[in-house]
């Protein structure tokens, strides 16, 4: 049981546009900054969002992240096939002295 | 060109120990928090454990603590996970990953790409 809480999957057309939930508390997201993270089974996972809302150099402005008192949204713009992945929310739990991830949330772009 | 590389990964009985290293290249290593998170087979990713940057910082999950133990040799560039007292349920690969950038001490900001522990009899 993960201490952030993501659906397992969401699905979108291609072009589309689709959102991931992740839901947390005050230990965690209402008082620590949010990342999100793609992961294609195989590979490296790769930083899309920090801070809540910033993206690294080289993620498209497709992608975006938003943070709302104990919740955090990634929104996935123009959806490519090559989207097709696990997303996975992050941040630090003050009670836990931990890092904390959600459960992931596979995408598949239809 | 950064770069990450986990060793140390393999068969391991129950109650065994094993260590990992994470070589690493093409930043400052000293700079930055380190990383451990895991995945088991057909699950999500879990953080592990984290360490500072001198070392004289660490954390670890509830699942691993009084276990396993971070470590790092900023003159060799190389973070380890000395793991002790196995179970199945620490079955997973292993990934080692950095700080996105210098002073970030939860953001998790580049990865290797694993190194795969089965724990089993």
């Amino acid at each position: 049981q993960s201490v952030l809480t993501q659906p397992p999957s969401v699905s979108a057309a291609p072009g589309q546009k689709v959102t991931i939930s992740c839901s947390g508390s005050s230990s965690n997201i209402g008082n620590n900054y949010v990342s999100w993270y793609q992961h294609l089974p195989g590979t490296a996972p790769k930083l899309l969002i920090y801070d809540n809302n910033k993206r690294p150099s080289g993620i498209p402005d497709r992608f975006s992240g938003s943070k709302s008192g104990t919740s955090a949204t990634l929104g996935i713009t123009g959806l490519q096939t090559g989207d097709e992945a696990d997303y996975y929310c992050g941040t630090w739990d003050n009670s836990l002295s931990a890092g904390v991830f959600g459960g992931g949330t596979r995408l598949t772009v239809l | 060109e950064m770069q990450l590389v986990e060793s140390g990964g393999g068969l391991v009985q129950p109650g065994g120990s094993l260590r990992l290293s994470c070589a690493a290249s093409g930043f400052t290593f000293s700079s930055y928090w380190m990383h451990w998170v895991r995945q088991a087979p057909g699950k999500g990713l879990v953080w592990v454990s984290r360490i500072s940057t001198d070392g004289s910082s660490r954390n670890y999950a509830d699942s691993v603590k009084g276990r396993f133990t971070i470590s790092r040799d900023n003159a060799k560039n190389t973070l380890y996970l000395q793991m002790n007292n196995l179970r199945a349920e620490d079955t997973a690969v292993y990934l080692c990953a950095r700080g996105y950038a210098s002073g970030y001490y939860y953001t998790v900001g580049y990865w290797g790409q694993g190194t795969l522990v089965t724990v089993s009899s």
